[in-house]
């Protein structure tokens, strides 16, 4: 089983709608999850980070952290073209400063 | 300057060159990253400097050497590359905490997208 999985997509979302990504992860004990967003040609910018169980909202971006289910989303209200990239979900085992592991990403394309 | 700047952008090698990559960091982090990214797979880690010392090697062939000199510089040597080592190479930065369980993640470099003839 792979570490962080994501499906690779494309997600196509109408201008406006919400986008939904997910990544599933399997080692129970891990405590720190990110979302990091990559345009093509260009390196990971980190859009949010989520800790505890339950919703994290940062202006459009939603982040949700079920570790019961080992499952961790984002949610993109009124999608715009600029949101158009890859997404990363990326998981640390530990408390602490352990290298984060990457899903390989999800292709999201807004459709103007 | 603010960030993580890496150089060269672009980089292209025959397999038998010896070059490096750079990477600095101007956020007063402690611990840098070598990742590679190759298309279609995840982000995979190279190598981790946490106080200027390596703490893990990621099963890297020997052609890719690493160098961390202070905390705020970090270089990846190559020499008697092969083709498939071509990818993008992504350099990071994050600050290191004993105490507390927060991380904030890594901030990333722009990459140096290396070709191997």
């Amino acid at each position: 089983q792979k570490e962080v999985e994501q499906n690779s997509g494309p997600l196509s979302v109408p201008e406006g709608a919400i986008a939904s990504l997910n990544c599933t992860y399997s080692d129970r004990g891990s405590q720190s999850f990110f979302w990091y967003r990559q345009y093509s040609g260009k390196s990971p910018e980190l859009i949010m980070f989520i800790y505890s169980n339950g919703d994290k909202e940062d202006g459009r971006f939603t982040a949700q952290l079920n570790k019961a289910s080992q499952y961790v989303s984002l949610l993109i209200r009124d999608s715009q073209p600029s949101d158009s990239a890859t997404y990363l979900c990326a998981v640390n085992k530990e408390t602490g400063n352990t290298p984060l592991v990457f899903g390989k990403g999800t292709r999201l394309s807004v459709i103007a | 300057e603010t960030g993580v700047t890496q150089t060269p952008r672009h980089l292209v090698m025959g397999m038998t060159n010896k070059k490096s990559l750079k990477c600095e960091q101007h956020l007063g982090h402690n611990a840098m990253y070598w990742y590679k990214q190759s298309a279609k797979k995840p982000l995979e880690l190279m190598f981790v400097y946490s106080l200027e010392e390596r703490v893990e090697n990621n099963s890297v062939p020997s052609r890719f050497s690493p160098e961390c000199p202070n905390s705020s510089h970090l270089f990846l040597h190559l020499h008697t590359l092969q083709p498939e080592d071509s990818a993008l190479y992504l350099c990071a930065s994050s600050q290191d905490r004993d105490t507390l369980f927060i991380n904030y993640g890594y901030t990333f470099g722009s990459g140096t997208r290396l070709t191997v003839v």
